[in-house]
């Protein structure tokens, strides 16, 4: 079955880097884009970041965008988000999400918690 | 910047149907924003349950369903039970760069 499970969350200071992975299975990857989605503490979803299925084309929030860069390696079925100048208001938890062919999101992974505090 | 509006909150009675509608701050929504439907309870991943506007995800009961109400998406329960209760999620594909932008979310309340 599809699976996608996020890791690399932590604890992390203001201004530090951290780097996301999302591990998937269960379907053939590189034919898949696939976002990363945020929730902050009590808030509402925001989508983040998506790449394509071949890495060709990579789109950003314009709340990370030139701080966030998400990546794939297809021969480990592996999508990452690198997060640089982190701010207290990325914190959330992080999800990876399959990018269906009809422009939404249908496999979820259980997500990562990402806090940014000093 | 685009802001996808949703009700707040709603309440319904168990059994009962309901509308939760996803508009555009300015603007229509259309099918080529391919609305969708996300269902999440507290702790929880998002669960999709509509895609494309009306076409329900695997193992979705068939009491959901999404359709159009005048210049927004919406979703319907038909039958609801008390497991529906918590909140919903629209989201819409804006293009211009691929850019997917989420609604504020609605809680939903059975009782």
């Amino acid at each position: 079955q599809v699976q996608v499970v996020e890791s690399g969350g932590g604890v992390v200071q203001p201004g530090r880097s951290l780097r996301l992975s999302c591990a998937a299975s269960g379907f053939t990857f590189n034919r898949y884009g696939m976002h990363w989605v945020r929730q902050a503490p009590g808030k509402g979803l925001e989508w983040v970041a998506i790449i394509w299925y071949d890495g060709s084309n990579r789109y950003y929030a314009d709340s990370v965008k030139g701080r966030f860069t998400i990546s794939r390696d297809n021969s480990k079925n592996t999508v990452y988000l690198e997060m640089n100048s982190l701010r207290v208001e990325d914190t959330a938890v992080y999800y990876c999400a399959r990018r269906s062919g009809h422009d939404s999101f249908d496999f979820w992974g259980q997500g990562t918690v990402v806090t940014v505090s000093s | 910047q685009t802001v996808v509006t949703q009700e707040p909150s709603f309440s319904v009675s168990p059994g009962g149907t309901v509308t939760l509608t996803c508009g555009l701050s300015s603007g229509s929504v259309s099918r080529s924003n391919y609305p969708s439907w996300y269902q999440q309870t507290p702790g929880q991943a998002p669960r999709t349950l509509i895609y494309s506007t009306d076409s329900r995800s695997s193992g979705v009961p068939d009491r959901f369903s999404g359709s159009f109400l005048g210049n927004k998406a919406a979703l319907t329960i038909t039958g609801a039970q008390a497991e529906d209760e918590c909140d919903y999620y629209c989201a819409l594909y804006m293009g211009n760069g691929a850019l997917w932008v989420f609604g504020t979310g609605t809680k939903l309340t059975v009782l």
